[in-house]
């Protein structure tokens, strides 16, 4: 079965970086994009970014360029996400998700990385 | 502010039917682009409930339906269940932001 299993949560002072891992079993990792979705406490969804796991190519939300990193290693089916210079507002639980490859939707999604800043 | 647009709760009794709606614009639903939504019960992740608009997954209860038309799409929940209560999300794409994947702010549904 699909399962997308995260690293475990974070705490972070502000100005530093964080990296989320995404390990993938149960299907090809390099047939699907995965998306990076956040959620902000008592908030709302919102879309990161997503990989291209087969080519590596990436496409940022323009609220995060030039803070965000995807990367993959197909050999080891894990995605990454890595976030610089942390603000408080960066608090919120991350999610990596799997991209059907069909309908554009997310039809898998990993239990939930929580990134906490302060100071 | 998201650039789909949902209520922000909506309630009904067990065995009712309740919709949601979610309205977007010309450069995402209203550009043809699918409708997905997903259901997120408390402190867990999202789930995957209809894709291309109207498409249920298996194992989600037919009680749970999708539509689209025009800018707008629709989920309607019908038999209304106490662990229907949950936040609901529409998700679709968009031809005019950087951001081309893009989310409704959400919608709280409480079983009364």
């Amino acid at each position: 079965q699909v399962q997308l299993v995260q690293s475990g949560a974070e705490m972070k002072k502000p100005g530093a970086s964080v990296k989320v891992s995404c390990k993938a079993s149960g299907y090809t990792f390099t047939g699907h994009y995965i998306h990076w979705v956040r959620q902000a406490p008592g908030q709302g969804l919102e879309w990161m970014g997503w990989t291209n796991v087969n080519s590596g190519g990436t496409k940022y939300a323009q609220t995060f360029q030039g803070r965000v990193t995807m990367t993959r290693d197909t050999s080891i089916s894990t995605a990454y996400m890595e976030l610089s210079t942390l603000k408080y507002d960066d608090t919120a639980v991350y999610y990596c998700a799997r991209d059907s490859s069909t309908w554009g939707n997310v039809d898998y999604w990993g239990q939930g990385t929580l990134v906490t800043v302060s100071s | 502010q998201s650039v789909l647009t949902q209520p922000p709760s909506v309630s009904g009794a067990p065995g009712q039917r309740v919709t949601i709606s979610c309205t977007g614009s010309s450069s995402n639903i209203g550009a043809d682009y699918d409708v997905h939504w997903y259901q997120q019960l408390p402190g867990t992740a999202p789930k995957l409930l209809i894709y291309g608009s109207s498409h249920r997954p298996s194992g989600v209860p037919d009680r749970f339906s999708g539509s689209k038309s025009g800018t707008s799409a629709s989920l309607a929940i019908t038999g209304l269940q106490a662990e229907d209560e949950a936040d609901y999300y529409c998700q679709s794409y968009d031809n005019s932001l950087s951001d081309y994947v893009v989310f409704g702010g959400g919608t709280k549904l409480t079983v009364l």
